[in-house]
């Protein structure tokens, strides 16, 4: 079945790394993203990453997937007040098909 | 900017009344989603449409839902007999076929309200 699980808030300080986690249980995702929402605005894509690679490097962004026991995180370094949103783990089967996403995790980032 | 544009960006009504709200996504695109995300949610799969077939449509979705693509191009999504149970941000979203990395261009999203 499709369901994709994220924990629900994270706090971190400034300058500190952050690390946001989920779980997926469809083992055919072929592609999995990461998506930010900022209050008031729409869903962006800030990375992702195929399900034949294990790390993805985009800047302060770091991807990781862990296909065996189902796992993606992102990481990111040296993080800022900006950064502060909520982060949504995506999973898809098909290129361009309907992305199934995670009930997102709350960022705040504290000066 | 020509990103995905959704409209009304707000919309309060008395429930039993019918809604209409609309998407236009990027020019480009052929494919066309439909999203519902309410507080503390991520955004929950409605239907979508490749040109103006619609290709899937969510078991979860009442028969009050109907999403058209007449032309291929905007897309409407009408909810019938609305119920406090619809209040939800309704997320559109668009894509192109081929497109290496599969990612949707989301609008900023109606907000619907129902008293």
């Amino acid at each position: 079945g499709e369901d994709v699980e994220q924990s629900l808030f994270l706090s971190v300080r400034e300058g500190d790394s952050s690390v946001i986690n989920c779980t997926y249980t469809d083992s055919s995702s072929t592609y999995l993203y990461w998506y930010k929402q900022e209050p008031g605005a729409g869903l962006q894509l800030l990375t992702y990453i195929f399900s034949n690679m294990d790390m993805k490097q985009d800047q302060r962004l770091t991807v990781l997937l862990n296909k065996k026991d189902k796992h993606l995180s992102l990481r990111i370094a040296d993080t800022q007040t900006g950064d502060s949103a909520i982060y949504f783990c995506a999973e898809s089967y098909n290129q361009g098909g309907k992305l199934i996403f995670g009930q997102g995790t709350e960022l705040s980032v504290k000066p | 900017d020509t990103g995905v544009s959704q409209d009304p960006r707000h919309k309060i009504t008395k429930r039993g009344q019918n809604v209409t709200f609309r998407c236009d996504p990027i020019s480009e695109h052929n494919r066309l989603y439909w999203y519902r995300q309410t507080l503390g949610q991520g955004p929950e799969f409605l239907t979508y449409f490749q040109n103006e077939a619609q290709l899937e449509k969510s078991r979860l979705l009442s028969d009050r839902f109907s999403a058209e693509r007449p032309k291929g191009s905007f897309s409407t999504l009408e909810i019938q007999r609305t119920e406090q149970g619809d209040s939800a941000m309704y997320l559109c979203a668009s894509s192109l076929v081929g497109r290496i990395t599969g990612e949707l261009f989301f609008g900023e999203g109606s907000r619907l309200t129902v008293l």
